[in-house]
């Protein structure tokens, strides 16, 4: 089943913070996040494997809540290159299946 | 490194033709994806092979649809007869999955085959 991303849409400016919250209704044994340009791939960004632990990328990061069956990717003093649609992919059971959320279309503006 | 390789990058045919997309994963990925992305449905799994071998193709929307992989290095997703709502973006992707380590491992996307069936 498909995890519920929230928002659907942002808009920020550059310089401003942003978070995007991804919730599934099983329990999960991780969770991935990928950002997709227009006309482009997915591309990785982190995964989360452990209740409670925190990944950073650059000014990106994410934490994964087990006990809540949630996720949320922070993007910190956005760049205009941090633009795109994040997907969350869930694991709900050790079988390497990915279940990908309907997306977060970010627009970053200068 | 090259990344995972698809083809063709575009595809335009008509409804009943036969549609062959091929695939080439990154070496040493043991694991394989088909994924198809419409704006409709978003980003959905269609199969996936672990050791050239399918484990999961519930995916796979009717039996129109089939894939092989005949060896590690080579994969095909065939439609035949394609209709119109086949259309969409198909990505290969692969990554090394480690035996119970479940998806530790991100997954890399080719660029896509866009398909469109008129």
């Amino acid at each position: 089943q498909q995890p519920v991303q929230s928002p659907q849409a942002v808009i920020l400016r550059e310089g401003e913070d942003a978070v995007i919250n991804c919730s599934s209704s099983k329990a999960l044994y991780s969770v991935h996040w990928y950002r997709q340009k227009h006309g482009e791939a997915p591309v990785f960004l982190m995964i989360l494997l452990k209740g409670g632990e925190q990944k950073g990328h650059d000014k990106i990061s994410a934490s994964f809540n087990e006990k809540k069956q949630q996720s949320s990717l922070y993007l910190t003093a956005s760049q205009l290159s941090y633009s795109g649609t994040y997907f969350c992919g869930t694991e709900s059971s050790n079988d390497y299946k990915l279940s990908f959320g309907a997306g977060t279309t970010v627009t970053v503006r200068a | 490194d090259a990344g995972v390789i698809q083809s063709p990058r575009h595809e335009v045919t008509e409804m009943g033709q036969e549609v062959t997309l091929r695939c080439k994963p990154i070496s040493g990925h043991n694991s394989l994806f088909w994924y198809r992305q419409t704006m409709m449905r978003g980003l959905e799994l269609l199969i996936y092979f672990n050791n050239n071998v399918p484990i999961d193709d519930s995916g796979m929307p009717e039996d129109r649809f089939s894939a092989k992989m005949p060896n590690a290095s080579f994969s095909t997703l065939k439609i035949q007869p394609s209709e119109p709502r086949d259309s969409a973006v198909y990505f290969c992707a692969s990554s090394f999955s480690g035996p119970g380590q479940g998806s530790n491992q991100p997954q890399h996307f080719g660029d896509g085959t866009r398909l469109s069936i008129l």
